[in-house]
């Protein structure tokens, strides 16, 4: 099976700043990575499929990049409403994994 | 637009069984991938099972193989998961997804989650 990490599992970031969060897969997963938001008692919710295909609805700030084993997510300008935790999720071979999360929150 | 509505958690012994059911508005059932994901209290996501758009491949987490099982009714466009022998790490919020195939299955859509509490 696929194993996935997240790095860091978590961050404080001021408003307006850069945030970057890596995700790594154990075997290449050509470009089949995807990224969610979920904030708290809610449920998550698709920013980025396919590695850097932005979810229709989705804020432009966030972008995704990366393709084999090794994968960013970034939020280009930080923004209050983004408090949350980042998880990303590959399919592979009948098995779906998503990463362990990476929690931002504000400094 | 897609709505998916979980019901049927709650508090249940150990070794018992639930049945946990997600009404699908907004699209069929019977033409879309669908899938289960829990959330243990704290913890991160976690993929349970899986059933393809035409039903005819279900798939399952290690954690939850031979006892939980994915199926679907299509007259009452409702996607249900059998669980049963259920154990104390059972316990978690059950979201229900409707998934779609890009090479990949993708997450686009998803409920807002039922609670099993597995307790003595």
């Amino acid at each position: 099976d696929i194993q996935m990490t997240q790095s860091p599992s978590s961050l404080s970031a001021s408003v307006g700043d850069r945030v970057t969060i890596t995700c790594q897969a154990s075997q290449g997963i050509s470009n089949f990575l995807n990224w969610y938001q979920q904030k708290p008692g809610k449920a998550p919710k698709l920013l980025i499929y396919d590695a850097s295909n932005l979810e229709t609805g989705v804020p432009s700030r966030f972008s995704g990049s990366g393709s084999g084993t090794d994968f960013t997510f970034t939020i280009s300008s930080l923004q209050p409403e983004d408090i949350a935790t980042y998880y990303c999720q590959q399919y592979d071979y009948r098995q779906v994994t998503f990463g362990p999360g990476t929690k931002v929150d504000m400094k | 637009q897609v709505q998916l509505v979980e019901s049927g958690g709650g508090v249940v012994q150990p070794g018992r069984s639930l049945r946990l059911s997600c009404a699908a508005s907004g699209f069929t059932v019977s033409s879309s991938g669908m899938s289960w994901v829990r959330q243990a209290p704290g913890k991160g996501l976690e993929w349970v099972a899986l059933i393809s758009d035409d039903g005819n491949e279900k798939y399952y987490a290690d954690s939850v193989k031979g006892r939980f099982t994915i199926s679907r009714d299509t007259s009452k466009n409702t996607l249900y998961l059998q669980m049963n022998s259920l154990r104390f790490e059972d316990t978690a919020v059950y979201y229900c997804a409707k998934i779609y195939w890009s090479g990949s299955y993708v997450f686009p859509s998803w409920g807002q989650g039922t609670l099993v509490t597995v307790s003595s």
